[in-house]
């Protein structure tokens, strides 16, 4: 079954710890894109891969760090200097396409114990 | 810069009436513009999407949207709400630069549909 999986569902980060939320897919696009979520706010982009080894800020990258040395994974840690992580996060890829939607994963809510 | 406007954040219908929820946009390109639904703690689906091909875009689960040019507008309707369509409802724009495709999108509506 084609999708994006992101793991865990739910997770807590106590204080000065770093944490890392999983972002895996199976789609085979090159794109992908992780947001983050806060009522009322919309989705704001953190971090964009086009392309493997590489990627790229997006609005709000301060405080997150990202990888992607595989194509099918594209991991986000939130790192200590996040002074508000509480957030849902949202992964997404896509077909390096203009016109093609994002797809995305089924979310991962950070919250601070 | 690519933006979009989503006026009102909550809309409440009966079921069976008309839905309509607004979107507008500003983009110095022609835009590709999307649709997509959340239902809560999940991620989004996309329900349609404007690529140019025709200005009437049908989706699914029922819904349809126009692009108006002169009116920089992308409205999401569907004739009858059902209960199910109780979700939250986001309207983006690609933002182009740099060779890179990004979507910007709306603070998002939130449809309620009362029995």
């Amino acid at each position: 079954d084609g999708g994006i999986t992101q793991s865990p569902k739910y997770l807590f980060r106590k204080e000065g710890q770093n944490v890392t939320l999983s972002c895996e897919q199976n789609l085979n696009h090159d794109a992908m894109y992780w947001y983050r979520q806060d009522p009322g706010q919309g989705l704001r982009l953190i971090y964009y891969s086009q392309i493997v080894n590489d990627f790229q800020k997006g609005d709000i990258a301060e405080g997150y760090s990202v990888s992607r040395e595989k194509k099918e994974s594209f991991p986000l840690t939130v790192t200590s200097a996040q002074k508000n992580p509480t957030a849902f996060y949202l992964c997404a890829t896509t077909d390096y396409d203009f016109n093609q939607p994002q797809h995305f994963g089924d979310g991962t809510r950070l919250s601070i114990l | 810069a690519q933006s979009v406007t989503q006026l009102g954040s909550h809309v409440s219908v009966s079921e069976g009436a008309l839905v309509l929820l607004r979107c507008n946009y500003s983009s110095s390109v022609p835009p590709y513009l999307f649709w997509y639904v959340q239902y809560p703690n999940q991620g989004l689906q996309l329900l349609l999407k404007y690529t140019s091909a025709a200005t009437l875009v049908k989706g699914i689960n029922g819904f349809e949207a126009e692009f108006k040019k002169s009116e920089t507008s992308f409205h999401l309707t569907k004739p009858s709400a059902h209960m199910s369509d109780a979700a939250e409802y986001f309207c983006a724009v690609t933002r182009s630069g740099a060779g890179s495709y990004q979507l910007t999108f709306g603070k998002g509506t939130k449809l309620s549909v009362i029995p």
